[in-house]
């Protein structure tokens, strides 16, 4: 089983839908959890952290589920300018951390 | 202010030949992660240098490859010999925390062709 699971997707919704990722991971012990959105030939960009007890910025939601190891991004109202690749990121040891594959999101008009 | 920056952008190398990518992180940031990044997959671990100390290379997939910063800011990758395999966009992460387990800034990138 890999460290970090992502549904590679594509996923494509119209504008407005309401959509969302989920991404597994392995090790127990895990304390880090971040969304990064990463745009076609570009670098990753940090989207958000995922805190215990969940956390929203605008239209974007991030929750955890320790029990069952694994985090998930909600998206509301989905813009045309959601369309990227959403990275989860999941630190595996006190140096580094490990990213799933990425989901790629396409919204169309 | 400025984000971490990857010097250069694109890099066509004969197989064989050696390469260097210079990564410049955020100025003040501790933290330097250098990752691989296949076309379609995620950003892999290759090392992690706190300041000036390597504290971590467990990612580097042979003695090919070789990381250093030397001052505790500029990093350098060195890949030796390269092969065709080692065809990857290289991104640079700073970030202010020490280790892992913090947000971390990426810079553009290097894109490696090995022909």
């Amino acid at each position: 089983r890999k460290e970090v699971e992502q549904d590679p997707g594509p996923f494509n919704v119209p504008e407005g839908a309401t959509v969302a990722f989920n991404c597994t991971y392995s090790n127990s012990a895990s304390q880090s959890f971040f969304w990064y959105r990463q745009d076609c030939r570009k670098e990753p960009k940090l989207l958000m952290s995922v805190y215990s007890s969940g956390n929203e910025d605008g239209r974007f939601t991030a929750q955890l589920n320790r029990a069952s190891q694994y985090i998930s991004l909600l998206i509301r109202d989905s813009k045309l300018s959601d369309s990227a690749t959403y990275l989860c990121a999941v630190n595996l040891g006190i140096n580094d951390m490990r990213f799933g594959a990425g989901t790629r999101l396409t919204v169309k008009p | 202010g400025a984000g971490v920056s990857q010097s250069p952008r694109y890099k066509v190398a004969k197989r064989g030949q050696d390469v260097a990518l210079r990564c410049d992180p955020i100025s003040g940031h501790v933290s330097l992660f250098w990752y691989q990044q296949a076309l379609g997959q995620g950003p892999e671990f290759l090392t992690y240098f706190q300041n000036e100390a390597q504290l971590d290379k467990s990612g580097l997939p042979s003695d090919r490859f070789f990381a250093e910063r030397p001052e505790g800011s500029v990093s350098t990758l060195k890949i030796q010999r390269t092969q065709q395999e080692d065809s990857a966009v290289y991104l640079c992460a700073s970030s202010s925390r020490l280790g892992g387990a913090y947000e971390q800034y990426f810079g553009p990138g290097t894109r490696l062709t090995v022909t």
